[in-house]
């Protein structure tokens, strides 16, 4: 199936943890994103990467830091997990950032 | 700045009736304007763009630099098309999300 893909669907960590979520699409597709979902269904970009460079960082606290080890990969690792990281992470993925984004299925990422 | 609004966070509808959900937008460019729908626990999927001209599951939405706004718009709605609905511009190289309007389609 082509498609963008996201691992793990769920996760309930500890404060204070270190995790990561990966991205995978096989649409060919030169940019990649992170976006965040909050409690209030509010979508809001994260980062951007473009041909696995960072093109765009929205004031993300830098415990996130993307990891683009090809075009058809990016990873989110967050560190020192807090509260109010409790939200649905998704990637997304398209030719160009002003084409059609195709989204992953998202993590839904619980922090206690 | 740009600036998505959509000012219902939630819209309620009989099977039917029709269905118009509001989005304006504050752009100083020639925007470019999307909407995307994410149906309960799904991903999110693109629905339509303005650029396109296109009807998907008998929705439409105009431009209208007047009043800059991109409302949806469906004649008869289902209640198949309940979900989550995100109006979204692109502007300075990212796209810009609405709040979002949540739809139910009631029987």
């Amino acid at each position: 199936d082509t498609a963008v893909s996201q691992t793990p669907k769920y996760l309930v960590t500890q404060m204070g943890n270190d995790k990561s979520i990966k991205c995978e699409q096989n649409l060919g597709h030169d940019t990649m994103y992170w976006y965040k979902q909050d409690s209030k269904k509010f979508l809001k970009i994260m980062f951007s990467y473009n041909n696995k460079e960072l093109i765009i960082n929205e004031t993300v606290p830098n415990r996130f830091s993307p990891k683009s080890p090809d075009k058809a990969h990016l990873n989110l690792h967050i560190n020192s997990l807090e509260l109010g990281d409790s939200a649905v992470y998704f990637c997304a993925s398209s030719f160009t950032e002003q084409e059609t984004q195709y989204f992953g299925p998202g993590t839904r990422l619980l922090v206690l | 700045a740009q600036r998505v609004t959509q000012p219902e966070k939630l819209l309620s509808v009989f099977k039917g009736a029709p269905v118009e959900l509001k989005c304006n937008y504050s752009y100083s460019g020639s925007p470019e304007l999307f909407w995307y729908v994410q149906y309960s626990r799904q991903r999110l999927q693109l629905l339509l763009r303005h650029i396109s001209r296109e009807s998907i599951k008998g929705f439409t939405a105009d431009l209208n630099k007047g009043e800059t706004s991109f409302h949806l718009k469906k004649p008869f709605a289902q209640e198949e098309d309940s979900a989550m609905y995100y109006c979204a511009l692109f502007g300075w190289g990212k796209l810009i999300f609405g709040q979002g309007t949540e739809l139910s389609v009631k029987p």
